[in-house]
């Protein structure tokens, strides 16, 4: 059952804390996405890469975000500093060129 | 700059009858449309796609339709179950054949209750 996983399901963090998302996306898909989950803006695209190369971090802010892929099966995603308003469910997706993408069950971070 | 929009934030249908959830977009380089769905505490699920080049497209009780000149879309189920019940989101993205590679504009999603 070939799905995408995502750890930590949960994180509570102190602000000015380092955070890291991890994702496994399913074996054969080239493409992964980050997206963030917020009640005013739905689902907001953060990065995505292809074929590991990251092709748009645009909606990321740069200065305390990184999206990175170590590998085929590892896509990272850092807050450093974590700060309250980074409270969201972050969920990563993979998929292939033009086709769906399947998403993880996310992780819901909160910055007290 | 949303570029997908989905207008009504919430849906209340009768079991049995059609539900019918909305979406609009403001680029006219998509040309490949998604629906979501999502249960509380998971990710979203794949429901249906379609492409540019057609203007329906079917799947047992849901079906799409894309209307590209008013570039607006629509989901419809019928006949709706209280399991349907979970928030819908739209999704869209630009030509797929890019060397760029492609991205999943999502609108803010409707909450779909289906009453017994």
């Amino acid at each position: 059952d070939a799905r995408v996983t995502q750890t930590p399901r949960h994180k509570v963090t102190e602000m000015g804390q380092e955070v890291t998302m991890r994702c496994q996306p399913i074996l054969g898909h080239n493409t992964v996405f980050w997206y963030r989950q917020t009640m005013m803006q739905g689902l907001e695209l953060l990065a995505y890469f292809r074929n590991r190369a990251p092709l748009d971090d645009s909606g990321m802010p740069k200065d305390r975000f990184s999206a990175e892929m170590p590998d085929a099966t590892l896509a990272t995603l850092k807050i450093q500093p974590s700060e309250p308003r980074d409270s969201a469910v972050y969920f990563c997706a993979s998929g292939i060129e033009n086709t769906e993408a399947f998403f993880g069950q996310g992780t819901r971070l909160t910055v007290v | 700059d949303q570029q997908v929009k989905q207008n009504s934030p919430s849906l209340s249908v009768q079991e049995g009858r059609i539900s019918i959830l909305n979406c609009d977009y403001t680029n006219s380089m998509f040309d490949y449309f998604l629906w979501y769905k999502k249960y509380p505490a998971e990710g979203p699920t794949f429901l249906i796609s379609i492409s540019s080049i057609k203007d329906k497209n079917e799947d047992g009780r849901f079906t799409v339709f894309l209307n590209k000149s008013a570039k607006h879309l629509s989901l419809h189920i019928v006949p709706s179950q209280p399991g349907d019940s979970a928030v819908y989101f739209c999704a869209a993205s630009e030509s797929v054949f890019k060397n760029s590679g492609y991205a999943l504009n999502f609108g803010k999603g409707t909450s779909l209750l289906v009453t017994p």
